[in-house]
């Protein structure tokens, strides 16, 4: 299994621009994850799909930030348009539990370090 | 979620036992706790969890007291490359919530 797959590993764009970032998750996992990396924040949950559907995007910072699964093996968050202080890794993570009553396993990429300068 | 309480930081010699304490008070009855750890670089990589029983896997063991109120990560012969950010989190759904952890240096 290769994992949870991410694209592209690093992405340098300039404030203004749009940034798309990728992921793959584990075949069969029907929980995914975007969580964002800062080191004055730590990791934050961003926004939680289960089978397909965004359940809870209430981490998500503003309007500016979106994200889809328009299938079981793929899904995108973009940040339009892009901001200094929107630099960070982003961590995207699939589970093969359901959510609510069952404990999770979270298996995560190797992430996307994003710079917007 | 419950809150968790986890030293800031800790050394361990190499090949000897690594015990990482967590505190969770406020732990409600559904709620798991959860050990994941992060390497330099690398995405946080899930480790063991528990609800009330104590756990071993391949990786580690998970000590929880009997009142649930806190809980002790088992590393049972660390070796360089389990120098990692380990994190404590305790939930009962989908949300993990990773606070600052407790970073572990594994000296030769």
């Amino acid at each position: 299994d290769a994992g949870v797959i991410q694209s592209p590993r690093h992405e340098v764009t300039e404030m203004g621009q749009e940034v798309t970032l990728r992921c793959k998750p584990i075949s069969g996992h029907n929980s995914l994850f975007w969580y964002r990396q800062t080191m004055m924040r730590g990791l934050e949950l961003l926004i939680y799909f289960n089978n397909n559907v965004p359940i809870d995007d209430s981490g998500m910072p503003e309007d500016r930030f979106s994200a889809k699964m328009p299938n079981a093996s793929f899904s995108t968050l973009k940040i339009q348009p892009s901001e200094p202080r929107d630099s960070a890794v982003y961590f995207c993570a699939s589970s093969p539990g359901t959510g609510g009553g069952g404990y999770e396993k979270l298996f995560f990429g190797s992430g996307t370090q994003l710079s917007v300068l | 979620d419950a809150k968790t309480t986890q030293p800031t930081s800790m050394d361990c010699a190499e090949g000897r036992a690594a015990n990482l304490p967590c505190n969770h008070s406020t732990i409600s009855g559904n709620e798991y706790v959860y050990w994941y750890r992060q390497i330099h670089s690398q995405g946080p990589q899930y480790i063991i969890h528990g609800l009330k029983n104590n756990e071993t896997n391949e990786m580690a063991s998970l000590i929880i007291t009997e009142d649930r109120k806190s809980s002790t990560l088992i590393l049972p012969h660390a070796t360089l490359r389990d120098t990692a950010v380990y994190y404590c989190i305790v939930s009962g759904d989908y949300k993990l919530s990773f606070g600052a952890g407790t970073t572990v240096t594994v000296r030769a």
